[in-house]
């Protein structure tokens, strides 16, 4: 079936850092890729999508870019700010599919 | 910009009770989703309804719940008897359409308690 695996966190960076964070997918055929943000106390908000081979999504500084050959999306942003703080989902849905997969969830915390 | 709305933010409730979550999906939105999230867990989708129906269900949502689109603004998921591995946040979730490009809008969730 399809899954999706998301480095653990907590990740913990100071203001200005590079933020990395490693998603990997098993799907078949050829899935959409999405980053979801959770700020503490609010819903999940999509932060950027993908939906073939190398395309890059990319919102408010973050990109990831859809890698097919190591089935990864990898989110990154140059220079992290508090305000980034959150929890951080990876999700896909297969072609044709109705409903995300989602990984486990890496929480950031950016200190000034 | 439109919000999924759900109510309450919070529900404390006794093993065996039966507990409705509300949610209000964006009003030109046709695809509604229940999705929840353990602590420290996974975000797991529980079920899609479309055409008053559900599309889709996982092996969670067994005969113990149910979903209902009552007055055409209300999209409700009711658990007729709560056990304690229920206690999860429960989020909504809404889309006008089918296609990949159309993202979901999730609501802020409502936190189960089952004591």
């Amino acid at each position: 079936g399809n899954s999706v695996t998301q480095m653990e966190g907590p990740v913990t960076l100071s203001e200005e850092a590079f933020l990395t964070i490693n998603c990997t997918y098993t799907a078949t055929g050829y899935p959409s890729l999405f980053w979801y943000v959770q700020y503490p106390g609010e819903g999940l908000q999509l932060l950027l999508k993908a939906t073939k081979a190398d395309d890059k999504g990319s919102n408010k500084g973050f990109e990831a870019t859809y890698r097919k050959e190591t089935t990864s999306f990898h989110l990154e942003k140059g220079s992290v700010q508090v305000s980034d703080s959150a929890v951080y989902f990876c999700a896909l849905i297969k072609a044709a599919g109705n409903k995300l997969t989602f990984g486990g969830g890496t929480r950031v915390l950016v200190k000034p | 910009e439109p919000e999924v709305t759900q109510t309450p933010s919070h529900q404390v409730t006794q093993m065996g009770q039966e507990v409705i979550l509300r949610c209000v999906p964006i009003s030109n939105h046709l695809y509604f989703y229940w999705y929840r999230q353990i602590l420290g867990q996974k975000v797991e989708f529980l079920v899609s309804f479309y055409n008053n129906e559900i599309s889709e269900k996982s092996e969670i949502f067994d005969d113990q719940f149910s979903v209902e689109r009552p007055d055409g603004s209300n999209f409700t998921l009711k658990i007729r008897s709560t056990k304690l591995e229920d206690s999860a946040m429960y989020f909504c979730a809404s889309r006008p359409g089918p296609y990949l490009n159309y993202g979901y809008t999730f609501g802020s969730g409502t936190r189960l308690t089952v004591v």
